[in-house]
């Protein structure tokens, strides 16, 4: 079976912080995703990496996805009250995509 | 265009009702994916429609099943319902042209399920 696991499970940091969020498995992904859910919606995806060192920027985000295709971080620069809400990471293996339990991100003005 | 439709947005059930939940793909997807997300966890993979037929299934019981219809639109049935069943349920859709690791979901807002 393949799992996620997300770390920390939450984590509250004043604005204007770094910080660093963690995605491992034991396993080997196709490819791995990261989605914001917010609460009262459905999760949103931010982006998906696919080779193994591969890194992408989205703004004041930064994804990582591991050498070897087993784990993935997300760092975040000068965090904003607007980055605040649940990071899930996803997993793309066997034909389906399963998810991490999520880090809850709250961001104090 | 519309994202992906869900409804009901919230309904409350009884332990032993059934409840059917429905979900109308993004414009342009032809596959729909059920998770249950269960209070402070990720979303848990149930099945996957594509084609008409289930084509990947989670680690979840009978009580479960599902249906697509031609227009790609499908619903979730749950029979026996059980307390531990509350959750929300959200439907995801995707294209099944694309090599599958390069799939994107699309998620609705989901369907909030509270079983008393």
């Amino acid at each position: 079976t393949q799992l996620l696991e997300q770390s920390p499970q939450f984590l509250s940091i004043q604005e204007g912080e770094n910080l660093t969020v963690y995605c491992n498995s034991s396993s080997v992904f196709s490819s791995l995703q990261w989605y914001r859910q917010e609460p009262g919606e459905g999760p949103v995806l931010l982006v998906t990496v696919v080779t193994g060192g591969e890194v992408k920027k989205l703004k004041r985000l930064t994804f990582q996805f591991g050498d070897a295709r087993k784990d993935s971080s997300l760092h975040i620069t000068a965090a904003q009250p607007g980055d605040t809400g649940l990071y899930l990471c996803a997993g793309a293996g066997d034909d389906k995509i399963i998810f991490g339990k999520g880090t809850r991100l709250h961001i104090l003005p | 265009d519309a994202g992906v439709t869900q409804s009901p947005t919230h309904l409350i059930k009884t332990r032993g009702q059934q409840v059917t939940l429905r979900c109308s793909p993004k414009s342009g997807h032809d596959t729909v994916s059920w998770y249950q997300q269960a209070l402070g966890q990720g979303p848990q993979f149930i099945f996957q429609y594509y084609e008409e037929e289930e084509r990947q299934r989670g680690n979840f019981p009978d009580r479960f099943s599902g249906h697509q219809f031609p227009n790609y639109s499908s619903e979730l049935n749950v029979n026996a319902l059980l307390l531990g069943d509350s959750a929300l349920y959200l439907c995801a859709s995707s294209s099944g042209t694309l090599v599958f690791w390069a799939n994107v979901l699309t998620f609705g807002a989901g369907s909030r399920l509270t079983v008393l």
